[in-house]
């Protein structure tokens, strides 16, 4: 069981526009501590996405972006590429783990 | 460049023991605070343990509190991971990934390529 919800599967047409959400609780995201993405490729490694709810790490294109609010946050992709399959996860501190809690992964299926 | 090479998989029986490795290489390991990962197959990302640059402050998951054990040796710019009492659901490919954090909660900026542990009769 995660302690940050995600959808199981998204789904979107090369160059549109696909969110993902992250939803979390008073221990984790609505307590103020940060969202932190991550894209795993199929056979591959986690890769880091965006970190402190908005920020992309150098080599990361900008059509990938984060916010949060309350204890929600989000995860933006314009202009998809069939590249951009792989799974999605969401990632917080969660004061009840001690620890970081996941979301359970987001597929993202480019059609 | 950064990297994270794990090491120490393989397969092993219920309620036996195995020590994964990872070695880092092209930064100040020393500086860094240090976390293991797991996937279990088909399935989504759990945090494992954490272990601060000097290893004063360590944690794990409940999942494995009391059977795992993490360490490091600055010197050697390794990370270890024991793993005793092994169990079936313990069955994942472990990653080691570099902590950082900006004050709101840790995130990890590299990740090895994992080992996978396989536990089965």
């Amino acid at each position: 069981q995660s302690v940050l919800t995600q959808p199981p599967s998204v789904s979107g047409a090369p160059g549109q526009r696909v969110t993902i959400s992250c939803t979390g609780s008073s221990s984790n995201i609505g307590a103020g501590y940060d969202v932190h993405w991550y894209q795993q490729l199929p056979g591959t490694a986690p890769k880091l996405l965006i970190y402190g709810n908005s920020n992309r790490p150098s080599g990361v294109p900008d059509r990938f972006s984060g916010s949060k609010s309350g204890t929600s946050a989000s995860l933006a992709i314009t202009g998809l590429q069939a590249e951009d399959e792989a799974d999605y996860y969401c990632q917080s501190y969660d004061s009840s783990l001690s620890g970081s809690g996941f979301g359970g992964g987001t597929k993202l299926t480019v059609l | 460049e950064v990297q994270l090479v794990e090491s120490g998989g393989g397969l092993v029986q219920p309620g036996g023991s195995l020590r994964l490795s990872c070695a880092a290489s092209g930064f100040t390991f020393s500086s860094y605070s240090m976390n293991w990962v797991r996937q279990a197959p088909g399935k989504g990302l759990e945090w494992v343990s954490y272990i601060s640059s000097s290893s004063s402050t360590i944690y794990y998951a409940d999942s494995v509190k009391g059977r795992f054990t993490i360490s490091r040796d600055n010197a050697k710019n390794s990370l270890y991971l024991q793993m005793n009492s092994l169990r079936d659901e313990d069955t994942a490919v472990y990653y080691c990934a570099r902590d950082l954090d900006l004050g709101s909660g840790s995130y990890y900026d590299y990740w090895g390529q994992g080992t996978l542990v396989t536990v089965s009769s």
